[in-house]
């Protein structure tokens, strides 16, 4: 079955850099798009982030544009969100989905999350 | 960029009821429109895609229908685990891809 398993969250301070990982099992991950979706507390869904299959494209949310970084390693089946110069209201559970192509472009399995808290 | 906005914010409902859900699009975005369901500290489940083909696994209670600018989820007999917050998510002009901002389906 499809497994999708974020790691790396935790309390960091305002200004510093972490690293999101996700780690997907249960289908041919080199073959699929992956978003990262975050969620601030009591808060609704925001799109981060979108890397095609092979790497090859990268669209961002203009927010998060220039400090936040997607990538992946299609060896290791594992998604990556690198966040710069954190900031207080990065402070969400962030989660790695699944694309799915419809005729649009979709989220059909998600990940638990891990939360990131931005405080001093 | 794409605005999404859904009504009502809160809907309270009985089980058995009937459920009627919506989302408004600030410009067309075609049928390129999903429902995802999200239960308190769980991920969100897709529900419905291209505005009215249901997901793997998901109940026929939950149709989707609309394009355009005006769609609508409905749950046609509200069972005990559909009370949760919905949210629409366009994909018509990404990036962005946005979401609204959810409607909370209560129990009345």
């Amino acid at each position: 079955q499809v497994q999708l398993v974020e790691s790396g969250g935790g309390v960091v301070q305002p200004g510093r850099s972490l690293r999101l990982s996700c780690a997907a099992s249960g289908f041919t991950v080199s073959t699929y798009g992956m978003h990262w979706v975050r969620q601030a507390p009591g808060k609704g869904l925001e799109w981060v982030a979108f890397i095609s299959y092979d790497g090859t494209k990268k669209y961002y949310a203009d927010s998060e544009k220039g400090r936040f970084t997607i990538s992946r390693d299609n060896s290791k089946s594992t998604l990556y969100l690198q966040i710069n110069s954190l900031r207080v209201e990065d402070t969400a559970v962030y989660y790695c989905a699944r694309n799915y192509y419809g005729s649009g472009t979709y989220c059909d399995y998600w990940g638990q999350g891990t939360l990131v808290t931005v405080s001093s | 960029e794409t605005v999404l906005t859904q009504s009502p914010a809160t809907l309270s409902l009985s089980p058995g009821e009937r459920a009627t859900l919506s989302c408004r699009a600030s410009q067309s975005v075609s049928s390129y429109l999903a429902w995802y369901q999200q239960k308190p500290g769980q991920a969100p489940r897709l529900l419905i895609y291209d505005a009215s083909n249901r997901a793997t696994g998901i109940p026929a209670r939950f149709s989707g229908s609309g394009s355009g600018t005006d769609f609508t989820l409905t749950i046609s007999s509200l069972e005990p685990e559909d009370f949760a917050v919905y949210y629409c998510q366009q994909c018509m002009d990404w990036p962005p891809i946005t979401f609204g901002q959810g409607t909370r389906l209560e129990i009345k």
